[in-house]
């Protein structure tokens, strides 16, 4: 199984100001068909998660642009230019490249 | 507007069995690959198992393969989560997930194994 790494478990952040999540793969998450897997998630207490990006940079309708994400091979982050109070919960990270599909441990925001 | 159902959770015995069930709208159903995905109180996200549109492919995590079956039935858009021999450590939300790389998600339906 592909371990998916997030190295933060908790993120403190300040509202306004930026805040990066990063994931590691074991392995490279480059697909035989050329695409790339990585897709992020976010789940507010007590709510579905809910996918934010796919495909490493690809951002979901409806989702802010203030959401971003970037990498190659096996590092990718997710970016939020300036945190608001509503992006608080836990991110998560998932691969789907290779069978199973594999999530990281989860890195939770709070506001400072 | 994608909707996503579950249903069939409770509370059962080690050992005994569920059915859960998951109503689909809004989208082609059967064109696409549809997933269980379970967290613990408290835990993360696990992947539990896949199944294409026309079932020809279904994967499971190795450790419930031997006891959970997914199945699907594109005439009426439901995907099913049949779990035998229930542990304790199976309590988890249950949620059904679609759409390409997990675009969509239902709200959950909880599942607790205790006697």
């Amino acid at each position: 199984d592909v371990v998916m790494t997030q190295s933060a478990l908790s993120l403190p952040v300040t509202l306004g100001q930026p805040a990066s999540i990063s994931c590691r793969s074991a392995q490279s998450l480059v697909h035989s068909d050329g695409n790339t897997y990585l897709n992020w998630f976010h789940q507010r207490p007590g709510q579905s998660p809910r996918r934010l990006i796919y495909k490493v940079s690809n951002r979901d309708s409806g989702v802010p642009d203030r959401f971003s994400g970037s990498g190659t091979g096996t590092d990718f982050t997710l970016k939020i230019n300036r945190v608001e109070a509503e992006d608080v919960g836990v991110y998560y990270c998932m691969q789907g490249t290779h069978w199973p599909i594999t999530f990281g441990q989860g890195t939770r925001l709070e506001i400072k | 507007e994608v909707q996503l159902v579950e249903s069939g959770g409770g509370l059962v015995k080690p050992g005994g069995s569920l059915r859960l069930s998951c109503a689909a709208s809004g989208f082609t159903f059967s064109s696409y690959t549809m997933n269980w995905v379970r967290q613990a109180p408290g835990k993360g996200l696990e992947w539990v198992s896949s199944i294409t549109g026309n079932s020809t492919y279904i994967y499971y995590a190795d450790s419930l393969k031997a006891r959970f079956t997914v199945s699907r039935d594109n005439a009426k858009n439901s995907l099913y989560l049949q779990m035998n021999s229930l542990r304790a450590e199976d309590t988890s939300v249950y949620y059904c997930a679609g759409g390409n790389q997990i675009r969509f998600w239902g709200q959950g339906t909880l599942v607790t194994v205790s006697s």
